[in-house]
């Protein structure tokens, strides 16, 4: 299976701010990564697919990049409704997996 | 409106049964692949299966494979996830996800989930 390995675990962070989370694949997956966001009781919420590309009305705020091996998702200008985990996921092969996430707090 | 609604969770000992239903609506169900996820308390997600359209071909974890049987019901759009021989690590919330690409096969990356069923193995 491909390892998924995001970075921090935990970020904090204020509104306003810049952020972004690092994800790193334990082999090449090109561009086949996605972004979720959870926030506790919900289910995840799709962001970004094929590594860069903004999954329909989710907030320009939001944006991925990356390929092979290493991808980051930046939120510009961190909202009160942003505070939650973010998941990578690689689906270059199946069985896919999902990075540890990366929980971003005040 | 997409709306995946799961059921079937509960508390079973280790070694038992059990079978989870995912009821879907408000998209054409045949015409896209299913899966399920699961994640343990206060943990990560982890994919454990997927069904291509037409319900012909499977796909699993290696944590699962051999105990997880995925199977779909197109004319009753619900998915089924049949498990057997539960251990403490199946210890979860099950969500029911649509993935995105719409054919037979699964692309592997989700935009429609479900809210989850808890499925609890303890003695």
């Amino acid at each position: 299976d491909i390892q998924m390995t995001q970075s921090p675990s935990t970020l904090s962070a204020s509104v306003g701010d810049r952020v972004t989370i690092t994800c790193r694949a334990s082999q090449s997956i090109s561009s086949w990564l996605a972004w979720y966001q959870q926030k506790p009781g919900k289910a995840p919420k799709l962001l970004i697919y094929k590594a860069s590309n903004l999954e329909s009305g989710v907030p320009s705020r939001f944006s991925g990049s990356g390929s092979g091996t290493e991808f980051t998702l930046t939120i510009s200008g961190l909202q009160p409704d942003d505070f939650a985990t973010y998941y990578c996921q690689q689906y270059q092969m199946s069985s896919w997996t999902f990075g540890q996430g990366t929980k971003v707090e005040i | 409106e997409v709306q995946l609604l799961e059921s079937g969770g509960g508390l079973v000992q280790p070694g038992g049964s059990l079978r989870l239903s995912c009821e879907a609506s408000g998209f054409i169900f045949s015409n896209y692949a299913m899966n399920w996820v699961r994640q343990a308390p206060g943990k990560g997600l982890e994919w454990v299966s997927a069904v291509s359209g037409s319900g012909v071909s499977t796909f699993y974890a290696d944590s699962v494979k051999g105990r997880f049987t995925v199977s779909r019901d197109t004319s009753k759009n619900t998915l089924f996830l049949q498990m057997s021989s539960l251990r403490a690590e199946d210890t979860a919330i099950y969500y029911c996800a649509k993935d995105r690409r719409l054919g037979e096969l699964p692309e592997g990356f989700f935009d429609y989930w479900g809210r989850g069923t808890l499925v609890t193995v303890s003695s």
